[in-house]
């Protein structure tokens, strides 16, 4: 089946530093690819997506990147701020599936004032 | 965008009992799921709740154990049955709106004792 994983389980950060967190996937037939980001006591919160036919994605202050070649995505988040201190999870659909996601395991990010 | 609200936001329910979630959008939404969310893990996808037929379950969930309603185009139920400790978890409504944006609701939280 499919599966979604993430490298690091938690990252700490100082504040103002860059933050990358990184998800590797199995199913190459996944086509569109989302970041969340999770605080305590509430749902999952929408951060940027990518479709596949795409490398690169820019937000505010968020960028994703993403290697079809070997299954992998990231999450940049530059000058990081105490405020970005959540759990941060990946998640992938493909084909028909629009809005059935398979989720990664999370990373937990903390940043230092 | 689409704002759901889940009720109860969170309960306490003694073993052996069955709990509904609610799950109301305010506006017509094409397609609504639900997702658990056991302690300090990620999202799994429990089924599609489909509009005027039964929903559609994931592998590892039955429908004698999380019975799903979907009246409307606005409005879902989840029900936990005969409930034990370890179906304490954050359920989680999303939707898909018609422009293809996914959202999720805040949770709700079960603790089984």
């Amino acid at each position: 089946g499919e599966s979604v994983g993430l490298h690091l389980p938690t990252l700490s950060v100082q504040e103002g530093d860059n933050s990358i967190i990184n998800c590797a996937y199995s199913n190459s037939a996944s086509d569109y690819f989302i970041w969340y980001k999770q605080e305590s006591g509430k749902g999952p919160q929408f951060i940027i997506d990518i479709r596949s036919n795409m490398d690169k994605r820019q937000g505010q202050r968020v960028t994703v990147l993403l290697n079809k070649t070997v299954k992998h995505l990231s999450l940049q988040i530059a000058a990081t701020q105490p405020g970005d201190s959540a759990v941060y999870f990946c998640a992938l659909a493909g084909g028909t599936s629009y809005g059935k996601l398979t989720f990664g395991q999370g990373t937990i990010l903390t940043v230092h004032p | 965008s689409a704002v759901i609200s889940q009720k109860p936001s969170r309960d306490i329910c003694q073993r052996g009992t069955s709990l509904t979630i609610q799950c109301q959008v305010d506006s017509q939404v094409t397609m609504m799921f639900w997702y658990r969310q056991q302690p300090g893990q990620s999202l799994t996808l429990i089924a599609t709740a489909n509009q005027g037929s039964e929903a559609t379950y994931e592998s590892g969930f039955v429908i004698d154990k999380f019975p799903i309603s979907r009246p409307n185009l606005t409005f879902s139920t989840l029900t936990v049955s005969n409930m034990s400790p370890e179906d304490s978890s954050i359920y989680l409504c999303s939707v898909v709106t018609g422009a293809g944006e996914l959202f999720f609701g805040e949770g709700s939280r079960l603790t089984v004792l």
